[in-house]
């Protein structure tokens, strides 16, 4: 099964520093991949999608993630955070079947300090 | 387009008891998904709809779960006798086929708590 692995639970960091979320998919076959943010007592939001094609994807609120597929990573990079960037991300694969289904990681909780 | 919407957002009920929760996707989307999340996990997919029909269930969703999608608009989802071990944030889901890799939009979610 399609399986999607967040290294970290918790990552705490400083406001204006960078940040790296680590997210790591294992599969051989075609995969869409996906981060998704939560915010405390809200749904998910899409932060940004790779489907095909460049393998820098840019995404809402200055996130951007890189898709490595000989690393089989899908990685989270912010350049600068801000303290409303504090939430829960989620890395989630899509094997490509007719379904859709999402198979999402555990989570990776990111707090942002003054 | 106000979005997902689910109903209602919390739900405290005894063990044993029956609970329904519903799910309003964005009008159109013909894709409709349920998934359960745990504390500290991310969220595990439930069921399916496309239209009206339901196309896969997952494991997790055991008897005393069911779903429903009768005019392929609203979604239901029923969890009978409820177990402690229900106790979780029920979220759905909805998408507009487009392909393969076409964005699922997430509603806030329904909190269960069974005592």
């Amino acid at each position: 099964a399609q399986s999607v692995t967040q290294l970290d639970s918790q990552v705490p960091v400083f406001e204006e520093a960078p940040v790296e979320l680590r997210c790591n998919y294992s599969s051989s076959v075609s995969v869409y991949l996906f981060w998704y943010v939560q915010y405390p007592n809200q749904g998910l939001q899409l932060l940004l999608k790779y489907l095909s094609g460049s393998t820098l994807v840019k995404g809402i609120n200055g996130f951007e993630a890189e898709f490595n597929k000989s690393q089989t990573s899908f990685h989270l990079r912010k350049p600068s955070v801000h303290i409303s960037d504090t939430a829960e991300y989620f890395c989630a694969a899509d094997r490509g079947s007719t379904l859709g289904r999402l198979y999402f990681g555990r989570g990776t909780q990111l707090t942002v300090w003054p | 387009d106000t979005g997902v919407s689910q109903d209602p957002r919390h739900k405290i009920t005894k063990r044993g008891q029956n609970v329904t929760f519903r799910c309003d996707p964005i009008s159109e989307h013909n894709r409709l998904y349920w998934y359960r999340q745990t504390l500290g996990q991310g969220p595990e997919f439930l069921t399916y709809f496309q239209n009206e029909a339901q196309l896969e269930k997952s494991r997790l969703l055991s008897d005393r779960f069911s779903a429903e999608r009768p005019k392929g608009s609203f979604s239901t989802l029923e969890i009978q006798r409820t177990e402690q071990g229900d106790s979780a944030m029920y979220l759905c889901a909805s998408s507009l086929s487009r392909g393969q890799g076409t964005e699922q939009f997430f509603g806030p979610g329904t909190r269960l708590t069974v005592l």
